[in-house]
């Protein structure tokens, strides 16, 4: 079975720092683009970044350049985000997404996890 | 990176065909025929309904259709169903390796 799993999200107050991580099984990890959709309560879609199979192009929304990392471990088939300087307008449910042979089409999602930012 | 414009709602009937519409630019849709569409039902993780502006990956209806025309693409339902009533995005790579959604679309069955 193809299947995404997110971890690491929670209550963090602004400013601070969170780590998000997603695992894969059921495919060849090393072979795919990879990306990180997010979703604030209520609201739609937003795409946030993205990595290609050997990192070697890296992309980010205008809204988290310089505050979000986006890397990989193919060894582990381990998608993260690291996320600093967070603000309460990042509070959303993170979804790790695989990408298709085209960059920038997300044919499996995980279930999400969801990043409160909050004093 | 400003996000596709999709209309907020769309209606129609059990039977009948909607199309919702997807305005970008001529640095996302209009350059690329990389645009998808998802299906989001209430608290699921979305769904791959249309790549490449018209393709469909296997096992989604063929009642779901894709096009682009200049800057703006759209989806099609036909034969609406009830099972169909969710949120839809459209989605265009946007060059750089970046990605940009729409504002999504509420689709209701009446």
């Amino acid at each position: 079975e193809v299947k995404l799993v997110e971890s690491g999200g929670g209550l963090v107050q602004p400013g601070r720092s969170l780590r998000l991580s997603c695992v894969a099984s059921g495919f060849t990890f090393d072979n795919y683009a990879m990306h990180w959709v997010r979703q604030a309560p209520g609201k739609g879609l937003e795409w946030v970044s993205g990595i290609s199979w050997k990192s070697g192009s890296i992309g980010y929304a205008d809204s988290v350049k310089g505050r979000f990392t986006i890397s990989r471990d193919n060894a582990k088939k381990s998608l993260y985000l690291q996320m600093n300087s967070l603000r309460a307008e990042d509070m959303a449910l993170y979804y790790c997404a695989k990408d298709t042979s085209t960059y920038g089409t997300f044919d499996i999602w995980g279930q999400g996890t969801m990043v409160t930012v909050s004093s | 990176q400003s996000a596709l414009t999709q209309p907020a709602s769309v209606s129609g009937s059990p039977g009948q065909s909607i199309t919702i519409s997807c305005t970008g630019t001529s640095s996302d849709v209009g350059s690329y025929n990389l645009v998808s569409w998802y299906q989001q039902h209430p608290g699921k993780a979305p769904k791959l309904m249309i790549y490449d502006v018209s393709k469909r990956p296997s096992g989604v209806s063929n009642r779901f259709s894709g096009s682009k025309s200049g800057n703006t693409a759209s989806l099609t339902i036909s034969g609406l169903q009830a099972e169909d009533e969710a949120d839809y995005y459209c989605c265009s790579y946007a060059g750089s390796s970046t990605s940009v959604f729409g504002g999504g679309t509420k689709l209701t069955v009446l």
